[in-house]
């Protein structure tokens, strides 16, 4: 069974720019999550998705962040525009079931300069 | 007071320890407990569930949960050099748009051979 695919795995954008991070979930996993991971810190919930409809987006910055999912399976993440304190790890998870066990990607590293 | 609190360690030991990792939280609506390993550079990786309280084994590790004192715990017996890691904890709660999912900052681990 294939994993969770993220891409790119590596991004390095200057601050004003757009960027965009794509995510892939396990196959018939109807929950989706965005983190973002800085370094020496556990995960931050950016937004969860349940099927197409978020179901909590309370973290997400939404002046420069937005997420979409269309059709309940791959999932965007965009910032627009980037700022230095952006940089960091984007992760994406997806969950079968009711109990937030959650099965990650590689994460996309961002680098704003 | 934060939600779920967490040794950031770091935590050194000889290969052959058993390994105690930690997390407290404060909300007692949290019904699903969560131990993830993360290596460098990777996305966290599930390594135990556990529903309310009570215990868990699963090869050299056990999961424990004491709901009534709001104390999970990560055993790891017969320490590896390979289980050199960042440890989280994770817990969640509640139902539907409700649902809380909370993580703690990791424990990074590094086993001595």
């Amino acid at each position: 069974e294939a994993g969770v695919v993220q891409s790119p795995r590596y991004k390095i954008i200057e601050k004003k720019q757009p960027v965009a991070f794509w995510c892939n979930p396990i196959s018939g996993h109807n929950t989706l999550y965005w983190y973002l991971q800085n370094l020496g810190q556990g995960p931050e919930l950016l937004i969860r998705y349940e099927n197409e409809e978020a179901v909590d987006d309370s973290q997400l910055p939404k002046d420069r962040f937005s997420a979409e999912r269309l059709k309940g399976v791959d999932s965007t993440l965009k910032i627009q525009p980037a700022e230095l304190g952006d940089s960091a790890v984007y992760l994406c998870a997806s969950s079968p079931g009711l109990a937030d066990t959650q099965y990650f990607g590689p994460g996309t590293r961002l680098t704003v300069l | 007071q934060k939600e779920v609190e967490q040794d950031p360690g770091p935590l050194s030991v000889p290969e052959g320890a058993i390994v105690s990792l930690n997390c407290t939280y404060s909300n007692s609506a949290f019904q699903y407990f969560m131990w993830y390993r993360q290596y460098s550079r990777k996305g966290p990786e599930l390594l135990m569930y556990t529903y309310s309280s009570g215990n868990k084994e699963d090869g050299r590790f056990t999961a424990q949960v004491d709901k009534s004192s709001k104390y999970i715990s990560l055993f790891i017996r017969d320490s590896q050099p390979s289980d050199s890691a960042t440890y989280l904890c994770a817990m969640s709660g509640g139902a539907g748009n409700n649902r809380k999912l909370i993580w703690g900052l990791g424990t990074s681990l590094a086993v001595n051979p």
